[in-house]
């Protein structure tokens, strides 16, 4: 199994750009998950898919943020128009069905640098 | 809201020393999860512990779980260098999303 596939791996952008991260699930999940991680505010979930549905996007911190999913194997976080705070390494998770122990298989990360 | 949080945050012990990391959870759940991460990579599940009184071992590693205390352990028995990393634990809220605690930097020393 390849894991969570996760594009770029790093990004360095200048404020005011748009930056678009990529997340491929593990085969057969039906939960996709966002998180951001910083060092002030630790891990934060942003927003989580059920069967390619937005479930939970309380953790969006702005309207520039947006997240797609439109089938079940791709996903996309979007930044338009990014800013320094945006700073970060944006992890993508997945897990299998509700009827599963509920573990959240984690990609590599992008980390995203805004100038 | 659900508030996960974790003691030390910080530890730095030498090689062959036993420790206790606690993580403490301010509503009921009935899961936790405990994962690892070293720098500049992915967090690595550790353990699932899914009722009260679980108790799961890896190696060095014993992670326990007390629903009614509304906490959970990880205990490390003679700590060796490769156990040097972030330990987070998450708790589930309602159906599916996960809350982390602030992580523990642990440090081994030779």
């Amino acid at each position: 199994d390849a894991g969570v596939i996760q594009s770029p791996r790093h990004e360095v952008t200048e404020m005011g750009q748009e930056v678009t991260l990529r997340c491929k699930p593990i085969s057969g999940h039906n939960s996709l998950f966002w998180y951001r991680q910083t060092m002030m505010r630790g891990l934060e979930l942003l927003i989580y898919f059920n069967n390619n549905v937005p479930i939970d996007d309380s953790g969006m911190p702005e309207d520039r943020f947006s997240a797609k999913m439109p089938n079940a194997s791709f996903s996309t976080l979007k930044i338009q128009p990014s800013e320094p705070r945006d700073s970060a390494v944006y992890f993508c998770a997945s897990k299998a069905g509700r009827r599963n122990t509920g573990e959240l298989f984690f990609g590599e990360g992008s980390r995203l640098t805004v100038l | 809201e659900l508030k996960v949080e974790q003691n030390p945050l910080f530890l730095s012990m030498q090689e062959g020393k036993n420790y206790t990391i606690y993580c403490n959870y301010s509503t009921t759940s009935d899961r936790l999860y405990w994962y690892r991460q070293d720098p500049g990579k992915s967090l690595e599940s550790l353990f699932v512990l899914l009722s009260n009184g679980a108790v799961k071992q890896e190696g060095r590693l014993m992670a326990s779980l007390d629903t009614k205390a509304r906490l959970s352990t990880l205990h490390i028995t003679a700590a060796v260098h490769d156990l040097s990393a972030t330990y987070f634990c998450a708790v589930i809220q309602g159906a599916q999303k996960l809350v982390f605690g602030q992580g523990t930097r642990l440090t081994i020393n030779p």
